[in-house]
């Protein structure tokens, strides 16, 4: 039972590149999220989606995209990276009981450092 | 506007003191959840503790205590005769669909 998977786990980008960062649960939870973790600013909410075919905007959307094609993936794009999304990324999932907010399982993070 | 606030940066105590970690909360909603999060030097994040908005009662498991008063806005977290092992961040999380962080409190634990 792997959990929630985080693929690259490291990656260097040159200012201008795209890439894309995969998260992959085996949990077959209905909620994904991804974040950011910056120095001294916690955790912040990028984007999020509550179903297959469903995404929406957190609290720092702008410069990234979201696609949830498959229930069990939830992917991160950069079309243009640039230095100030330099960051550790952390995906997460839960499941959309209504009324009782489970709590979320994280995967192990991605540092992306950008050139 | 959901906000999570917690003003202590970073904390320093010798092992076997207690110790509490504050968390201040904004939210309009009537119905919504507080959540502590531990990451360790490793870096992943280990839940400690869900509380949802009706319940008020203080909880407690092991040497870990939370506090929660509504009329505060507070759902704090005290660590009673601290380990080395407690060294980490820990962040106090806000939720409706999604979740709003607080920025996180270093702890450390000396020997």
């Amino acid at each position: 039972n792997a959990g929630v998977t985080q693929t690259p786990k490291f990656r260097v980008l040159k200012t201008g590149q795209s890439m894309t960062l995969l998260c992959a649960q085996d949990m077959n939870h209905e909620y994904m999220y991804w974040y950011r973790q910056d120095p001294g600013m916690g955790l912040r909410l990028i984007h999020y989606s509550v179903g297959e075919g469903t995404t929406a905007k957190g609290e720092v959307p702008d410069g990234y995209n979201v696609s949830r094609l498959k229930k069990q993936n939830f992917l991160l794009g950069l079309e243009s990276a640039a230095p100030s999304q330099t960051s550790v990324y952390f995906c997460a999932s839960r499941f959309a009981d209504r009324g009782s907010n489970q709590p979320q399982h994280f995967g192990d993070g991605t540092r992306l450092s950008i050139l | 506007a959901q906000k999570v606030t917690q003003a202590q940066t970073e904390i320093s105590v010798v092992e076997k003191e207690d110790v509490t970690l504050d968390c201040v909360y904004e939210t309009r909603d009537t119905t919504y959840y507080l959540f502590w999060y531990k990451q360790p030097p490793s870096g992943e994040l280990v839940f400690l503790i869900r509380r949802n908005s009706f319940d008020e009662q203080n909880e407690i498991s092991g040497r870990y205590s939370w506090n929660f008063q509504k009329s505060t806005s507070s759902f704090n977290f005290t660590i009673t005769a601290s380990q080395v092992v407690d060294s980490a961040v820990y962040f106090c999380a806000l939720s409706l669909n999604d979740m709003r962080f607080g920025a996180g409190t270093r702890l450390t634990v000396k020997p």
